[in-house]
């Protein structure tokens, strides 16, 4: 199947601090989304982002469908930004897979 | 209520029993997704279906059953429960227009430990 990988695993930040999580993937895709999972666990949509950029408050996202790539910029963070981001992709045959994630703690 | 729900929210089991999760929704979706998480993993997908009575296998199907018999509500059955499927359970729903990755609501997931 396709192989999801996120960078970089870990990330602290100070409050108020910029970041960049990436998400390659191997082969093309028709599908991408984001996807915040808090410290207690709860998953919520962030962009759902085949292609092209998308942008939610200091939230935004680029998909490079041709390079197999995607970028989640967050900006001026917050300690609520604080959780597990995954990016997930589907190929054309349903064949769904997330990354393993990356973790961010957004320290006061 | 309104959203989506999953009960138990956390269960103790032993090896060889048979556990059902249950996953019910109140938005009319079409989709529904069973999802495991597991330490260091993001989500793996078990099962989905789009529809009443159309389920299809994920990514780690083996060693569950589901059933759709009506569209809120998507069973999700151990038939005999292994140690290696202790894991946090999650269960999606979606209208599915854009396909499987169509915005997907979660459930609050049922943590299964498996003795």
């Amino acid at each position: 199947g396709i192989q999801v990988e996120q960078s970089p695993p870990d990330l602290i930040l100070q409050e108020g601090a910029n970041s960049t999580l990436r998400c390659n993937f191997s082969d093309s895709v028709n599908n991408l989304q984001w996807f915040h999972q808090n410290p207690w666990g709860q998953l919520i949509n962030l962009f759902y982002i085949p292609s092209g950029t998308k942008q939610n408050g200091r939230l935004s996202a680029t998909t490079v469908a041709t390079e197999r790539y995607s970028l989640l910029y967050i900006s001026s963070s917050q300690t609520t930004d604080s959780g597990v981001y995954f990016c997930a992709v589907e190929r054309s045959n349903n064949d769904m897979r997330f990354g393993a994630g990356t973790r961010l703690t957004v320290k006061p | 209520d309104a959203g989506i729900t999953q009960s138990p929210r956390y269960k103790i089991t032993e090896t060889g029993r048979q556990v059902t999760l249950m996953c019910h929704q109140t938005w009319s979706h079409s989709y529904m997704f069973w999802y495991r998480q597991d330490l260091g993993h993001g989500l793996r997908l078990i099962y989905y279906s789009a529809a009443a009575d159309i389920t299809d296998k994920g990514e780690v199907p083996d060693g569950y059953v589901v059933s759709r018999s009506k569209t809120e509500n998507f069973p999700l059955t151990l038939e005999s429960a292994t140690r290696s499927q202790t894991s946090v359970y999650f269960c999606a729903s979606s209208e599915g227009a854009g396909g499987l990755l169509d915005t997907q609501y979660f459930g609050p997931g049922t943590r299964l430990t498996v003795l």
